[in-house]
């Protein structure tokens, strides 16, 4: 069990570019989650993946974000034409679905910290 | 609609004092209701969880949580504070068991002084 991973850590970009994110669940968990957090805040619900089908959306979620998870496996949320309020942490998390007490807890990535200029 | 209220963003206290982080919660369905810490730079890392067993509930790193329906509240509490102890700490609800979005609030930064 290595965690959920995410690259990059840190991303840079000047306003109006598009940027790419990518979050590898825990092997076996079959739900992926993204969330973002701005400073001082908890983490907001952007959209979530049963395998691959994406079961929910945010209305946080605007036109400019896409997600995608092709394989049930890793996935990517892009952000299109960047602006600076997408400046924030991008959190993944994933879990194992199922009913019981070991089943549905989210396990966090570190982040990919955004920085729009 | 879920939601929770920390009260406080920041607590102070000494090393070896008690710990208590306020959590209320609003839900319109019985909650299921969560604790997690954050250390800077890294992910959350889940403390403890009530899913409707036990109302009192124990976590990692020695804190627990007790769960009141008629104070609506799931108050974070240990003993006793250590430095390592120092951390942002979230409350979160979700509606179900079946694991949907978790709804966040805002975080309370611990702080522990020597």
């Amino acid at each position: 069990d290595t965690g959920v991973s995410q690259d990059p850590r840190h991303k840079i970009t000047k306003r109006g570019q598009n940027v790419t994110f990518r979050c590898d669940p825990i092997s076996e968990h079959n739900r992926l989650y993204w969330y973002r957090q701005t400073l001082g805040q908890g983490p907001e619900f952007l959209t979530y993946f049963q395998n691959e089908a994406q079961l929910e959306k945010s209305r946080l979620l605007s036109d400019r974000f896409s997600a995608e998870r092709p394989k049930g496996s890793f996935s990517t949320l892009e952000i299109q034409r960047t602006e600076q309020g997408d400046s924030a942490m991008y959190l993944c998390a994933s879990s194992r679905f199922g009913l019981g007490p070991t089943y549905n807890e989210q396990f966090f990535g570190p982040g990919t910290r955004l920085t729009v200029l | 609609a879920q939601s929770v209220t920390q009260l406080g963003s920041h607590v102070s206290v000494s090393e070896g004092a008690l710990v208590l982080l306020r959590c209320n919660y609003s839900s319109s369905v019985p909650p299921y209701l969560f604790w997690y810490v954050q250390y800077p730079n890294q992910g959350l890392q889940l403390l403890l969880k009530y899913t409707s067993a036990a109302t009192l509930v124990k976590g990692i790193n020695g804190f627990e949580a007790e769960f009141k329906k008629s104070e609506t509240s799931f108050h974070l509490t240990k003993p006793s504070a250590h430095m390592s102890d120092a951390a942002e700490y979230f409350c979160a609800v979700t509606l179900n068991q079946a694991g949907t979005a978790l709804i966040f609030g805002k975080g309370t930064t611990l702080s522990v002084s020597s």
